[in-house]
């Protein structure tokens, strides 16, 4: 059964720190996998996208990373903002063509305080 | 700004009662895509229309149903409503039919439905 998790569910960090945020999937077979930000009562919003041959992508203070051998992707957030408390979402989808699938995880609520 | 506009923002409204969301895609994108977000839960995927056709469906839930118009935008309809319906109901719109890197989907505001 295709399923993605995300860790820590939340997390709390202080302004100006780092952090990073896991996803791990059984979606099968891979094509591409997306990490979203969702602020809180607003639509998600695209950070990344990673493809199979990627293994590191950046954009601005986010990069992601990918090892398709272990299933894994992480979100890493450098010199957090408390603009950055959010909810950040994985999403998988596997490479069934016209019979695509996206999987998503539940997420993992950041908080970033002063 | 995503592009895609959600009517409306928020509805209240009470048990066994139909209600209908709206949805106008991005320009030119002629992909749509119907989302439920509820507190505990993570984005559901319901339904997705291409072109004005259906062409898959998630988990959505028989009292429920969604159509796409000639002019691109579309309606879920929502009927004999639950407690348990009260959620965050998200339309995405596409360019074409598949999520790859150059298909992205871009989401609207959401309409807060609350079911008293």
């Amino acid at each position: 059964k295709n399923q993605v998790e995300q860790s820590p569910q939340s997390l709390i960090i202080l302004e100006g720190k780092n952090c990073t945020l896991q996803c791990n999937y059984t979606v099968s077979p891979f094509s591409n996998l997306r990490w979203y930000k969702q602020d809180t009562g607003r639509g998600p919003v695209s950070l990344t996208i990673m493809t199979f041959s990627e293994n590191t992508k950046s954009n601005g203070r986010y990069t992601a990373t990918l090892d398709a051998d272990t299933k894994q992707s992480s979100l890493h957030i450098t010199a957090s903002q408390l603009s950055d408390s959010a909810s950040y979402i994985c999403v998988v989808r596997n490479s069934g063509g016209s019979n695509y699938k996206l999987t998503f995880g539940k997420g993992t609520l950041l908080t970033v305080n002063p | 700004d995503s592009g895609v506009t959600q009517t409306p923002k928020h509805l209240i409204t009470a048990t066994g009662q139909r209600v209908t969301l709206r949805c106008s895609p991005r320009s030119g994108d002629l992909s749509v895509y119907w989302y439920q977000q509820s507190l505990d839960q993570g984005l559901q995927f319901l339904i997705q229309y291409y072109n004005g056709e259906e062409r898959a469906k998630g988990n959505i839930l028989e009292r429920f149903s969604a159509q796409q118009f000639p002019d691109l935008h579309s309606e879920l309809n929502l009927s004999s409503l639950e407690l348990g319906d009260s959620a965050l109901y998200f339309c995405a719109s596409s360019v074409g039919l598949a999520g790859g890197p150059y298909n992205e989907q871009f989401f609207g505001p959401g309409t807060r439905l609350t079911v008293l």
